[in-house]
């Protein structure tokens, strides 16, 4: 596996802002990811991070909502604009590592508690 | 349909016992299939992973994969409080679909002493 980070661990901000998560992780990587996992629900993607490219986005999630910067193999951070408290949730990276046979696996950083009042 | 169904649960067991975590899958050509834990207000730790059809042991979990059914499960044996949480199916989808997974709603587990 890989040791990853996350800053901020959690955070609560007013409604209007924005804010912006990084995602550290020790070993260069190509695939990395970001999700939502907002309270009592289970994790949706939002989009993939692809390193010198643009993010591709998933379905009911947009880059003027969600932009998403990855200047390396090793980091990346997605920011959220305008936040309304519906933005509530646990926002998780993660990065796709070779796994055992033909398996790549993803594994996930420590996720950012965001409360938006 | 889902693309990915487990059963909310929550599923207690009492702590010795077996504990057996179901889930469906509706994408046919799915490849690889993926078992994550997950404590109360922690991020999803990897359990276990299987792409072959059969079983997949490891230490007191052991993973069973049937294609032709799209179903996979997870056992955990001898269960112990400490295995209380919530079980995430994944799913990667076929070669078409990229590298993104689909997971399910999980599965509460409660280990009772």
């Amino acid at each position: 596996s890989a040791v990853i980070s996350q800053k901020p661990s959690r955070d609560i901000c007013q409604r209007g802002t924005s804010l912006t998560i990084q995602c550290q992780v020790d070993s260069q990587v190509t695939m990395m990811f970001w999700y939502r996992q907002q309270p009592g629900q289970s994790l949706t993607l939002i989009a993939t991070a692809n390193q010198g490219s643009e993010a591709t986005y998933e379905s009911g999630f947009v880059i003027d909502k969600f932009p998403i910067s990855r200047p390396n193999l090793t980091f990346s951070t997605l920011t959220v604009s305008n936040m309304s408290p519906e933005d509530s949730s646990i926002y998780l990276c993660s990065v796709e590592l070779p796994g055992q046979g033909s398996t790549d696996t993803q594994y996930f950083g420590p996720g950012t508690r965001l409360t938006v009042l | 349909q889902k693309e990915v169904e487990q059963n909310s649960g929550p599923l207690s067991v009492p702590e010795g016992a077996i504990a057996s975590l179901n889930c469906t899958y509706s994408d046919r050509g799915s490849q690889s299939f993926f078992w994550y834990r997950q404590y109360s207000g922690k991020s999803p730790e990897l359990i276990m992973s299987i792409y072959s059809n059969g079983d997949k042991e490891d230490g007191r979990f052991t993973a069973q994969l049937n294609k032709a059914s799209q179903y996979v499960s997870l056992l955990i044996r001898d269960s112990q409080p400490s295995d209380s949480a919530t079980y995430l199916c994944a799913v990667k989808p076929p070669r078409r679909g990229g590298n993104k997974l689909t997971f399910g709603t999980g599965t509460q587990l409660k280990v009772e002493l």
